[in-house]
């Protein structure tokens, strides 16, 4: 069975410029959730989604936004770039909502310059 | 609100000898999950072992187990026979059932390295 995958792996942006990140779960799995790295702040969850409906989102300003498909694979865009966007985000996928294993995609790497 | 710590940042262990990672946490959910994630340099975070709070036994998978003590909440990485593949930073989190508590809540992780 294929594992969770992220595309691109690596995004060099400008300030003010927006982005879009995709994931792709593990085939059968309903729920996405979204997580950024930074060396500062460490992993901080964004948001999940399940059955194609945010169910929980992070503490992170209204830039922040995403959304799923009726096939489970799932966007999140970043409007408007700033430097303190640059960071590993990681999607990660489970069967359902509850204490369920997340399992990682190999993360996007972006940069803002 | 959920809370894991890890106090250890780093991490030496000689090869083939056993370490142990240490992890607790806090939570007012009655039922949760405690998971070990490693992530190598390349940055992808992989799934290392799952304890149930309702699981009686300690988990155990191939070289990992977890030392789960539910009243002194902590969660327990044991690593045996290390390998120097094992070099990598090694995240403790849990995951609850209600509200907010779903969403996987991190530790700041251990940077394990593995000497030869």
């Amino acid at each position: 069975k294929a594992g969770v995958t992220q595309t691109p792996r690596y995004l060099i942006k400008t300030r003010g410029q927006q982005v879009t990140l995709s994931c792709s779960p593990i085939s059968g799995h309903r729920s996405v959730s979204w997580y950024q790295q930074t060396p500062g702040q460490g992993l901080q969850f964004l948001f999940e989604y399940f059955s194609e409906t945010q169910r929980n989102k992070g503490n992170f300003p209204g830039r922040f936004s995403g959304r799923q498909f009726s096939n489970s694979r799932s966007e999140m865009n970043v409007s408007t770039l700033e430097l303190g966007d640059s960071a590993l985000y990681l999607c990660a996928s489970s069967w359902n909502r509850d204490t369920d294993t997340q399992y990682f995609g190999p993360g996007t790497r972006l940069t803002v310059l | 609100a959920q809370k894991i710590t890890q106090t250890q940042p780093g991490m030496f262990v000689q090869e083939k000898e056993a370490v142990t990672l240490d992890c607790t946490y806090d939570t007012s959910d009655p039922s949760y999950g405690l998971f070990w994630y490693k992530q190598p340099s390349s940055g992808e975070m992989i799934f290392l072992i799952y304890q149930g709070s309702y699981d009686q036994q300690n988990a155990t998978e191939g070289r990992y187990s977890l030392n789960f003590q539910k009243a002194r909440k902590s969660a327990n990485l044991v690593i045996s026979a290390s390998q120097l593949g094992d070099s990598a930073m090694y995240f403790c989190a849990m995951r609850g059932i209600s509200g907010s508590a779903r969403q996987l809540t991190f530790g700041s992780g251990t940077q394990l390295t593995v000497l030869p």
